[in-house]
Order: C-alpha cells, then sequence, then structure tokens
C-alpha cells in the first residue's frame, strides 16, 4: 500500500523568503512522487516530479524538491516565495510502474504575506 | 502544450436528475483516464481508474452504480452521477494518462463543480 504524508495543513511566509512543504511517502515498492499546484477552484498543475532518476528534481516557477529514500521524503522548496505562490499544494505518490495511479496527500495551503 | 478539457465546469441539477460530466484529452490520445473527487478544503480521492474500452476499475467504497464511467475512446471519458443528492455534490477532477512527445505523464483537467438542489 502506498500513502503520503504532509505535514502541516497551513505554512505562512513572508514575501522574499524561503518556501518549505513537507512531504513524507510510504510504499512498498518503489515510488514515484509528484507535487502539484492547485489554485482556487481550479484543477492541478503539474510542478515537478520523481521517475527514479535524478534525485534533486527541479520543476516550474523556481521550484525543486529532493528525494531521499533514507528519510523516505520528498520535500518541496523555493528559495524565495512569490506572492502569486500562495496556493494549496498537494504531495502525491504513485507505483513505479505504468498505472500512474495517484494517491494524494491532504495537501498544504501556502499563505505569502508581504 | 497537453490540455485536458472538463465540461461543464460548473453545474446544477435538482435531487433526482442524472448529470454527465465529461473528460477530453485535446493533444494526445490518453489510453488511461482517472476520476477524482474533491470536497472543499479537502484532498482528492481517487473514485476510478478507465481504460479505453474496458470497464473502469472503481476504489473500494466507491458505488459504481452510482458513479457510472465510460471510456469509449481514447480522448473521451464520462462520468455520470445517477440520481444525484445533495451529498453527491463536490469538485469532480480528471485526469489522463497520455504521451505527449518523449514524455508519458499524467494531465489534470480543469475540474467541475456539481452542485445538487
Amino acid at each position: 500500500a502506498q500513502s503520503v504524508t504532509q505535514l502541516g495543513s497551513h505554512v505562512s511566509v513572508s514575501e522574499g523568503a524561503l518556501v518549505l512543504l513537507r512531504c513524507n511517502y510510504s510504499s512498498s515498492v518503489p515510488p514515484y512522487l509528484f507535487w502539484y499546484v492547485q489554485y482556487p477552484n481550479q484543477g492541478l498543475q503539474l510542478l515537478l516530479k520523481y521517475t527514479s532518476a535524478a534525485t534533486l528534481v527541479k520543476g516550474i516557477n523556481g521550484f525543486e524538491a529532493e528525494f531521499k529514500k533514507s528519510e523516505t521524503s520528498f520535500h518541496l522548496t523555493k528559495p524565495s516565495a512569490h506572492m502569486s505562490d500562495a496556493a494549496e499544494y498537494f504531495c502525491a505518490v504513485s507505483r513505479m510502474d505504468s498505472s500512474y495511479k495517484l494517491i494524494f496527500g491532504s495537501g498544504t495551503r501556502l499563505l505569502v504575506r508581504p | 502544450g497537453a490540455v485536458v478539457s472538463q465540461h461543464p465546469s460548473r453545474v446544477i441539477c435538482k435531487s433526482g436528475t442524472s448529470v454527465k460530466i465529461e473528460c477530453r484529452s485535446l493533444d494526445f490520445q490518453a489510453t488511461t483516464m482517472f476520476w477524482y473527487r474533491q470536497f472543499p478544503k479537502q484532498s482528492l480521492m481517487l473514485m476510478a481508474t478507465s481504460n479505453e474500452g474496458s470497464k473502469a476499475t472503481y476504489e473500494q467504497g466507491v458505488e459504481k452504480d452510482k458513479f457510472l464511467i465510460n471510456h469509449a475512446s481514447l480522448t473521451l471519458s464520462t462520468l455520470t452521477v445517477t440520481s444525484a443528492h445533495p451529498e453527491d455534490s463536490s469538485f469532480y477532477i480528471c485526469s489522463a494518462r497520455g504521451t505527449v512527445g518523449s514524455e508519458n505523464t499524467i494531465y489534470f483537467g480543469e475540474g467541475s463543480w456539481l452542485t445538487v438542489v
């Protein structure tokens, strides 16, 4: 079975500050890991994904995440927050096979203070 | 780029009626489509997985007779909520798995708000 835990339902940072959104996964098989962003009343946009290549994954909008197998973590970071980064962020895991069946975490709402 | 389109984006229906939501892949052939449900301020819950030309595989606890899924072509999947009730009101999101160029990944639709009154 697979699961994802996102620590912190809300994270608040100042504009220009470091963004760190935490994600820990549980998987009995090698996982694919994803980060998605959702703006209000919209669908999901893929930020980045880990599919067993480089452990440090760079995504869109300046975000990156590092896969750490020893810590079963895939935390999302951005060096400097922008007001436009305020949104809901979801971490997701799937089996490393052809199914791409995603299991989502509970989400973290990022608030950016001026 | 790859786009997955959902229609309608918002729908209001009367209790007891049925409503259909469409999910289309516009730039690629989607071998597999997924339907999710999202309650306000909550995460996405996978409802079912559909493969073109075969019956959908439903997640535990999802009523297959209530949430009818049809994946008749490689670019279209539909979700029909039958005999809808107010508790079915939710945000429904589809995703499609396909290959665009050399990239095999998942693309999400914009979601559909269903309100049952």
